[in-house]
Parts: C-alpha cells; structure tokens; sequence
C-alpha cells in the first residue's frame, strides 16, 4: 500500500493554462505538506495543512491554492500557468509534533 | 532566519571506505535533526532522525549521524560505504519553537564509485 500518493506523476502543459495534483495519504496523519524542488533539486515548502487547517502558507504567488477536503486529501491547484512553476511538487504527511515527514514520490510539472 | 547548510554538492568515495556528508544548521529553540534519501525520479525517504537523547543516532542501511551542539552540526556517515549509496542526500532541520516548518539543505550527491 502506498502511503502517501500523488497524481498525475507527470504533467505538461502550456503557460495560462489551470492544472491541479491530487494527494492522498493513509497513515492516519494529522499534518500535509506541499514542497517545490527546483531544477538545482533545492526543497522548500510552500504549504502546510492540520487537520484541514491551513497553518504555513510561505510566500507563494496567489496563483497557488492549495485545498483540503478531509485530513487525508491535499490538492493543489494552480492558475494561469508560468515557466517558473516548472518543478517536481512534492506532497508530505506527519504526524503533529517534531516527527518525520513521509513523502510522496512526486509530480513532474512541465510548462512549455 | 532558520537555515540548515549543506557545504558540499557532491562527496565522492571508494566502495567499502567510510563516508561523511557535512550538515550545520541554525535554528531557533531546540534542534530537531533529519537525514533523507533522494533516489533519481523518486519521493525523499527518511534515513534517521534526532530529537533528544544520544548525540550519536543510527538509522536505515547502516547510516548514523553525530550531533554536536557547540559546532551546531549533524553530520551523516556510514563505515563502509555501497555502490548502491550513491543518491542526493538532505539534511533538514527545524526548532522546537516551530515543528511544523521542516527546512531542508541544498543537498549532496554522494557519488560511491567501485
């Protein structure tokens, strides 16, 4: 069984465009996470929910809106696509407190 | 600002010699350490981690990690080091004043040649 899993693996599509990543975890965590790598494979997180309460929202273009309609699901929609959005988009769960993140294994975004 | 350092992007080793991946970070309140995997085309797997306790923290595949409080390190390292090691490597930290927010080195490719 897969822990925390992420659709579509792949994406391309082309600038304005509107896409959205589903994510879904089953380790009964309270707490999910987005984070962006980059091309220099650089990590940061962009946002993070408990329990459907959003609780980190970096600095992040209003472009970028992240959803969650029960403590297992996590989506992220984005608007009016950009080449800078361009990146592998990582999905994450934990449990509440300084504890490990579970990953999933990622959605290669490619806007041309 | 939080900020977790990785000085090398890349280490390169011989199998079966010990290897090291340097980490320092700068966090605010108590230290709590990770160490994750990254296998090309793949998720982040978590190798150990350190929160309290023994300085010294053993972890998945033989890997273990030292940390040092004064020097504000947490060094990865593995005796004997497998072909099958080589992958990007992420140190990622946070404080005890914020656990939610993990923040992650730039990584290191550990390159372990035969």
């Amino acid at each position: 069984d897969t822990a925390v899993s992420q659709t579509p693996k792949y994406l391309v599509t082309q600038m304005g465009n509107d896409k959205s990543i589903k994510c879904e975890q089953n380790l009964g965590h309270d707490t999910m996470y987005w984070y962006k790598q980059d091309s220099k494979k650089f990590l940061k997180i962009m946002f993070s929910y408990n329990n459907k309460e959003l609780i980190i929202n970096e600095t992040v273009p209003n472009r970028f809106s992240p959803k969650s309609p029960d403590k297992a699901h996590l989506n992220l929609h984005i608007n009016s696509l950009e080449l800078g959005d361009s990146a592998v988009y990582f999905c994450a769960s934990s449990q509440v407190g300084p504890g490990e993140l579970f990953f999933g294994e990622g959605s290669r975004l490619t806007v041309l | 600002a939080q900020s977790v350092a990785q000085p090398e992007d890349q280490v390169n080793v011989a199998e079966g010699n010990p290897l090291t991946v340097k980490c320092t970070y700068s966090v605010s309140g108590n230290p709590y350490l990770f160490w994750y995997v990254q296998y090309p085309n793949r998720g982040l797997q978590f190798l150990l981690k350190y929160i309290t306790g023994d300085n010294l923290v053993k972890g998945s595949y033989g890997f273990e990690a030292e940390f040092n409080k004064s020097q504000t390190s947490f060094h990865l390292k593995k005796p004997s080091a497998l072909v099958s090691d080589s992958a990007l490597y992420f140190c990622a930290a946070h404080g005890s004043s914020n656990t939610g927010k993990l923040i992650f080195g730039q990584g290191t490719t550990l390159q372990v040649k035969p």
